[in-house]
């Protein structure tokens, strides 16, 4: 079975920064894209950015609101992915999951996989 | 940015009655390759999302049958044949044929 498990989360000021890691077990991560999704409390759901497989090459994709403070980048050999957030402002604060694009015999299948999440809340 | 559009926004269901998710996309989500990038997410109470249908019309491993998706182009839909009492919850439909990924405002699905 399939498990995403995210970490990091927690309280951290305006302007301060955190790093989430996604670690997914039981599929093929080297081929694996990875997304993040937030959620603010109460709110829906929001894409906030992707990393490729190294084989795709490795790039990271990023929504408008999170571009240049976050960074996603991975680690295959400890089945890991983080997501860097920097300069972090009180509209930041959600629960983040992390998600799978995963290889399912000859064709991927987007957002298949979901961690149970984790807090990050941004106050002072 | 895709904007989708869902109707109802809150569809209160009779236990075994059918229910019907409708999303529209604001350009079509048809994409270069000819297959198009919508899907239906489930989010229950307290849960993490989880995928049902992707490419429209495909269930995911482990998905009942009462679950199905159809539509073409610009307009969507999620049917549950017979709703049951663990189907109450957040349903999003979202895309990624273009770049942001994005969802629409969910539909919440309650028993009468």
């Amino acid at each position: 079975e399939v498990q995403v498990v995210e970490s990091g989360g927690g309280l951290v000021q305006p302007g301060g920064s955190l790093r989430l890691s996604c670690t997914v077990s039981e599929l093929s991560f080297t081929d694996a894209w990875v997304n993040w999704v937030r959620q603010a409390p109460g709110k829906g759901l929001e894409w906030v950015g992707r990393i490729k497989s190294k084989a795709d090459g490795g790039t990271g994709d990023y929504a408008a609101p999170v571009k240049g403070r976050f960074t996603v980048s991975r680690d295959d050999s400890k089945r890991t992915v983080h997501l860097q957030m920097n300069s972090l402002k009180t509209e930041d604060t959600a629960v983040y999951y992390c998600t799978t694009d995963s290889i399912h015999g000859s064709s991927s299948i987007r957002f298949d996989y979901w961690g149970q999440g984790t807090l990050v809340t941004v106050s002072s | 940015d895709i904007v989708l559009t869902q109707t109802p926004l809150s569809s209160p269901v009779t236990l075994g009655q059918p229910a019907s998710i409708s999303c529209r996309s604001s350009q079509s989500l048809v994409y270069g390759d000819g297959n198009t990038y919508l899907s239906w997410l489930q989010q229950r109470p307290g849960q993490p999302p989880r995928l049902l249908i992707y490419r429209v019309s495909n269930r995911f491993s482990g998905v009942p049958d009462r679950f199905s998706g159809s539509g073409a182009g610009t307009d969507f839909t999620l049917k549950i044949s017979r709703v049951e009492a663990e189907d109450v919850g957040i349903y999003y439909c979202m895309q990624f044929t273009q770049f942001p990924r994005t969802f629409g405002q969910g539909t919440k699905v309650e028993i009468k």
